[in-house]
């Protein structure tokens, strides 16, 4: 399968910086990437789709200003969790689909915030 | 309605068993269809993608589709411990660009 690559997998951080996390696509081009964010032993949340060249559409209930997304080019998009909160600890997936292809998601490693 | 829906579980089953998963979708023109594996603690990986009626295999794993009755299913032969897992189905909605999960079931195979 195609591979993305997410880093950092793991942060800690203190409450109210910054955190940028890393959404690479290896070995195909993405125009389109998603950004889930998953809380322990409930189901994956989509929280916004990131277009390559454009502003990122947020779902309902997830603060823009919040959550940064750049999708600079075709195999990057990045998240920036600003001024983080505890609340905010949970992890966060990135996903891509090839932009010929047959629908089919395939998701980064994860990274694990932690905010203290 | 949820637009995808799954069986929480946990679904237990002993080594060597058939596993079957379930799943139903509400959107009748949905086209393409996914089951994908999620182990604790890690990001969901694809095992499985079916898009037109009826079985699909993949060594252990058989997906099969149903969109009359809005249906798809995966089962796994001779289940294994390492299969424990959360399986999670997607569904590609007709006119959209993003995959619709299920809440994903809880599989567990007991040794």
């Amino acid at each position: 399968g195609a591979v993305v690559s997410q880093h950092p997998s793991r942060v800690i951080c203190k409450s109210g910086t910054s955190v940028k996390i890393e959404c690479r696509s290896l070995d195909f081009q993405a125009t389109t990437m998603f950004w889930y964010r998953q809380f322990p032993k409930q189901s994956l949340m989509l929280m916004a789709t990131s277009n390559e060249g454009s502003k990122a559409t947020y779902e309902q209930g997830v603060e823009k200003d919040k959550f940064l997304i750049n999708h600079a080019s075709l195999t990057l998009s990045t998240l920036t969790v600003t001024s983080a909160h505890p609340e905010d600890s949970s992890f966060y997936i990135c996903s891509a689909r090839r932009s010929a292809g047959t629908g089919e998601l395939f998701f980064g490693e994860g990274s694990r915030l932690t905010v203290l | 309605q949820k637009e995808v829906e799954q069986n929480s579980g946990p679904l237990s089953v002993p080594e060597g068993a058939i596993a079957s998963l379930n799943c139903t979708y509400s959107d009748r023109g949905s086209q393409s269809f996914f089951w994908y594996r999620q182990y604790s603690g890690k990001s969901p990986e694809l095992i499985m993608s079916i898009y037109s009626n009826g079985d699909k295999e993949d060594g252990r794993f058989t997906a099969q589709l149903n969109k009359a009755s809005q249906y798809v299913s995966l089962l796994i032969r001779d289940s294994q411990p390492s299969d424990s897992a959360t399986y999670l189905c997607a569904v590609l909605q007709n006119a959209g660009n993003m995959l619709t999960f299920g809440g994903g079931t809880r599989l567990m195979v007991k040794p």
